[in-house]
């Protein structure tokens, strides 16, 4: 199993706080991404990192926002949670070779969050 | 807008049949398709990769890749218990190809 861990792995918070979840791999895989999936809408990507200190938004970013100050680390944050939040976030890796389209995405076990 | 199609299901399916999963795309310049198979409570994980038309085969499981019909479905051949989980279908944006575009999964059941 490609070596990602998740923190925490469950949380429950209230409306209004702030949330710093934490994805942590051990593969030194350039590319990693935060997803959330809820029930009805398999994965959506809310952003993503081809580097340390490089990402960009997926579709559903407003809310969040995330960092990646070292390959190993990308954290999401949600500045000021609301109930809508409430899901489960997937932190993803990948590597792929330049040229190629094979984008074999590995994921962490999941953190579920609930938001009051 | 790019979308990425599946039934919902569930899909219930006898111990020992064939389980066909299937799964459409809008985007004609995508060129890789993933299966990936997530079980209740757990993280996705990786069964099939397929990129050329036709069918690809890994023991139990075959893709088969329509470009043309936009198209890529997944057969499980004598379907076991172990089988029953969601089924994802993830294809690959052209011009970014470190992201991907899912599927919301088809729930497959496998009755014993």
């Amino acid at each position: 199993d490609a070596g990602i861990t998740q923190s925490p792995r469950h949380k429950v918070t209230e409306t209004g706080t702030p949330v710093t979840l934490r994805c942590h791999q051990t593969e030194n895989h350039r590319y990693m991404y935060w997803y959330r999936q809820d029930p009805g809408h398999g994965l959506r990507l809310i952003h993503y990192s081809y580097g340390v200190k490089d990402t960009d938004k997926g579709e559903v970013s407003d809310g969040y926002s995330v960092s990646r100050s070292k390959t190993e680390d990308f954290l999401l944050t949600l500045e000021s949670a609301t109930s809508s939040q409430t899901s489960v976030y997937f932190c993803a890796i990948s590597e792929i070779m330049a040229g190629s389209s094979y984008n074999e995405q590995f994921f962490g076990p999941g953190t579920r969050l609930t938001v009051l | 807008q790019k979308e990425v199609e599946q039934n919902s299901g569930p899909l219930s399916v006898p111990e020992g049949a064939i389980a066909s999963l299937n799964c459409t795309y809008s985007d004609r310049g995508s060129q890789s398709f993933f299966w990936y198979r997530q079980y209740s409570g757990k993280s996705p994980e990786l069964i099939m990769f397929i990129y050329s038309n036709g069918d690809k085969e890994d023991g139990r499981f075959t893709a088969q890749l329509n470009k043309a019909s936009q198209y890529v479905s997944l057969l499980i051949r004598d379907s076991q218990p172990s089988d029953s989980a969601t089924y994802l279908c993830a294809v690959n944006i052209p011009r970014s190809n470190y992201q991907l575009i899912w599927g919301a999964g088809t729930k497959l059941i496998i009755k014993p």
